[in-house]
């Protein structure tokens, strides 16, 4: 199984950013996705399709369907600057998948 | 406070052994599954390995299925994983995730990180 993102986005400040993650009926799962800036460890900003942890600030959100998740950014700051992880299950294989990856260029 | 703090990583030559080891505090280990990504040299992460909170469910990436064998010890709230027959491609940093749940593909998001350790395989 598969997740595919885009390798990277741009987006002006204070504008609105949306990052995708693909996979074949990935609307059945429940999709995750992680935040990870250079040298630091990865922090989980949306889990179960569009909850956010504790902490997390609202203008993160997302969305799932069909074959496609999505994770919007509103009102980007230059702290987002970071790259992105989709993550989902795989009932079927047994496995966590991650997505590719997508560099967020905030400029 | 949550903290997961991973040890044993280091420099091995291909074919060699590895054991990496994970120490959590500020919570009760018992209550959750827990997991090993990795984050190789210009790559993304990618799951290595998971764990259910009893050891009762276990799965493995395809790229080290059959190498590595992940364990852990709930008195010592102690996570571990064994490599063997380490390959180049495994250079790697190594993280420590909690699951959010107790067993590996109910939630399977990961809510906390240690901050990595570095695993080097190079002649």
């Amino acid at each position: 199984y598969e997740l595919i993102q885009p390798p990277s986005v741009s987006v002006s400040p204070g504008q609105t950013a949306g990052i995708t993650c693909s996979g074949e009926n990935l609307g059945n799962k429940y999709v995750c996705w992680y935040q990870q800036k250079p040298g630091l460890s990865p922090v989980l900003i949306i889990y179960q399709d569009n909850k956010r942890p504790s902490g997390i600030p609202e203008r993160f959100s997302g969305s799932n369907s069909a074959n496609t998740a999505t994770l919007t950014i509103s009102g980007t700051q230059a702290m987002d600057e970071a790259d992105y992880y989709c993550q989902a299950w795989d009932s079927t294989i047994l496995r966590v998948v991650f997505g590719g990856g997508t560099k967020l260029t905030v400029l | 406070e949550v903290q997961l703090v991973e040890s044993g990583g280091g420099l091995v030559q291909p074919g060699r052994s590895l054991r990496l080891s994970c120490a959590a505090s500020g919570f009760t280990f018992d209550d959750y599954a827990m997991h090993w990504v990795r984050l190789g040299p210009g790559k993304g992460l990618e799951w290595v390995s998971g764990i259910s909170w009893n050891s009762g469910n276990i799965g493995y990436g395809d790229s080290v299925k059959g190498r590595f064998t992940i364990s852990r010890d709930n008195a010592k709230s102690s996570l571990y994983l064994q490599m063997n027959s380490l390959r180049v491609e495994d250079t790697a940093l190594y993280y420590c995730a909690r699951d959010a749940g107790r067993i590996v593909g109910i939630r399977t998001d990961f809510d906390f990180w240690g901050q990595g350790i570095l695993v080097t395989v190079s002649s």
